[in-house]
């Protein structure tokens, strides 16, 4: 079976451009979050999705920020403008309802 | 004060040893919890649940004390294949779940 599938793996970007970052989640899960990672902070929240709909957006950090569900197939994360503090490894996970989030692979970010 | 907080570690093992993680969390609230395993450069993954009367999976055991708001990892027996970094997880409610930043455990040969 397809685990969660995020594209792309890595992405180099410089200072001002926009950033979109893809999930697919696994079929059938209802629950869809997306993650940022860093050294720094760990493992952070941004937002979830329940049935497509944002349940909560609070850790998204500013307004450079939004993230969208237009199906239960399919979720993006835009960054516009991208800045050098968001360098990261945004995740995209699935799930079920807890415990277990699936989790993609990570979009390595760098901005110069 | 962090929601979740882990000794970062690196905790040096030698194959065969008992190691324990430890972690405390700050909302008396917390509904449930959680460890999760992160390899280098991967996506962390569920390693067990935690339950106020302990539970054990093979070499694995997790205990989880609500009055002292403290969550321990024991792993006996210690493998290469175990060097990972451990993320004490709780479940704040509606399906949020906040991770720790992680215990990082090497074993070596």
């Amino acid at each position: 079976d397809a685990g969660v599938i995020q594209s792309p793996r890595h992405e180099v970007t410089e200072m001002g451009q926009e950033v979109t970052l893809r999930c697919k989640p696994i079929s059938g899960h209802d629950y869809l979050f997306w993650y940022r990672q860093t050294m720094m902070r760990g493992l952070e929240l941004l937002i979830y999705f329940n049935n497509n709909v944002p349940i909560d957006d609070s850790g998204m950090p500013e307004d450079r920020f939004s993230a969208k569900m237009p199906n239960a197939s399919f979720s993006t994360l835009k960054i516009q403008p991208s800045e050098p503090r968001d360098s990261a490894v945004y995740f995209c996970a699935s799930s079920l309802g807890v415990p277990e989030q699936f989790f993609g692979p990570g979009t390595r970010l760098t901005v110069l | 004060r962090k929601e979740v907080e882990q000794d970062p570690g690196p905790f040096n093992v030698p194959e065969g040893a008992t190691v324990a993680f430890n972690c405390t969390y700050s909302n008396s609230a917390s509904q449930s919890f959680f460890w999760y395993r992160q390899d280098c450069r991967k996506e962390p993954k569920l390693l067990m649940s935690v339950y106020s009367s302990g539970n054990e999976d093979g070499r694995f055991t997790a205990q989880l004390n609500r009055a002292s708001q403290y969550i321990s990892l024991l792993i006996r027996d210690s493998k290469l294949s175990d060097s990972a970094t451990y993320l004490c997880v709780v479940n704040t409610g509606f399906q949020k779940l906040v991770f720790g930043t992680g215990t990082r455990l090497l074993v070596s040969p």
